[in-house]
């Protein structure tokens, strides 16, 4: 059964810095893995997804790297503010077909104060 | 950009209501799913649906829970006696056949009193 993790919990940084999320996950034979943004009652907006073939995925200021044998990925953002505020979540489908369900972290809530 | 779309955001339904959650899923997309999320817990897998079927449920898809399709784009998960603790928001969520990235709506807060 898949596992996911997400340290830290919390994160609190200022405007402008640079800041890495982790993601671990406990069943290496994974297909792709997503990264998702939360806000505060809303839904779950999707930021990248990185295949399983892949090492890193980029889009604007997010660098998502995945290390499938240290059952491992990361999400950079770079230059933050404080719009990133928000929960970040990473999750991983069981198997590999488009129809597998998610399984989700328990996610980083990130606050970037000015 | 295409999206999913769910009604209504919010419900307030009494306990031992029927609710109907729906979704229009984005309009190539073949695979359907419903996830919930109850208030400071994890996103959990309900039941994913494809060729107007179910593919594969969790063990808190009961047989309380029913889902349909019942047109070209409509998706609905049907919850026949609501309980308390299916208090929780509601997220519908669809995939292609080309890429297996997952798009959310926006979610139905089911508040059950």
């Amino acid at each position: 059964k898949q596992e996911v993790t997400q340290i830290p919990a919390a994160l609190s940084v200022p405007e402008g810095e640079n800041l890495v999320l982790n993601c671990s996950f406990t069943d290496s034979a994974i297909y792709n893995l997503q990264w998702f943004r939360q806000d505060p009652g809303k839904g779950l907006t999707s930021l990248l997804l990185i295949q399983s073939s892949q090492r890193e995925q980029t889009s604007g200021r997010l660098n998502a790297s995945l290390d499938k044998s240290s059952g491992r990925s990361t999400l950079y953002i770079a230059a933050s503010q404080p719009g990133d505020s928000a929960t970040y979540l990473c999750a991983l489908p069981r198997g590999t077909g488009t129809a597998s369900k998610l399984t989700f972290g328990t996610g980083t809530r990130l606050q970037v104060t000015l | 950009e295409p999206e999913v779309t769910q009604t209504p955001s919010h419900q307030v339904t009494q306990m031992g209501q029927e609710v109907i959650l729906r979704c229009v899923p984005i309009s190539n997309h073949l695979y359907f799913y419903w996830y919930r999320q109850i208030l400071g817990q994890k996103v959990e897998f309900l039941v994913s649906f494809y060729n107007n079927e179910i593919s594969e449920k969790s063990e808190i898809f009961d047989d309380q829970f029913s889902v349909e399709r019942p047109d070209g784009s409509n998706f609905t998960l049907k919850i026949r006696s609501t309980k308390l603790e299916d208090s929780a928001m509601y997220f519908c969520a669809s995939t292609g056949t080309g890429s297996s990235e997952a798009f959310f709506g926006q979610g139905t807060r089911l508040t059950v009193v």
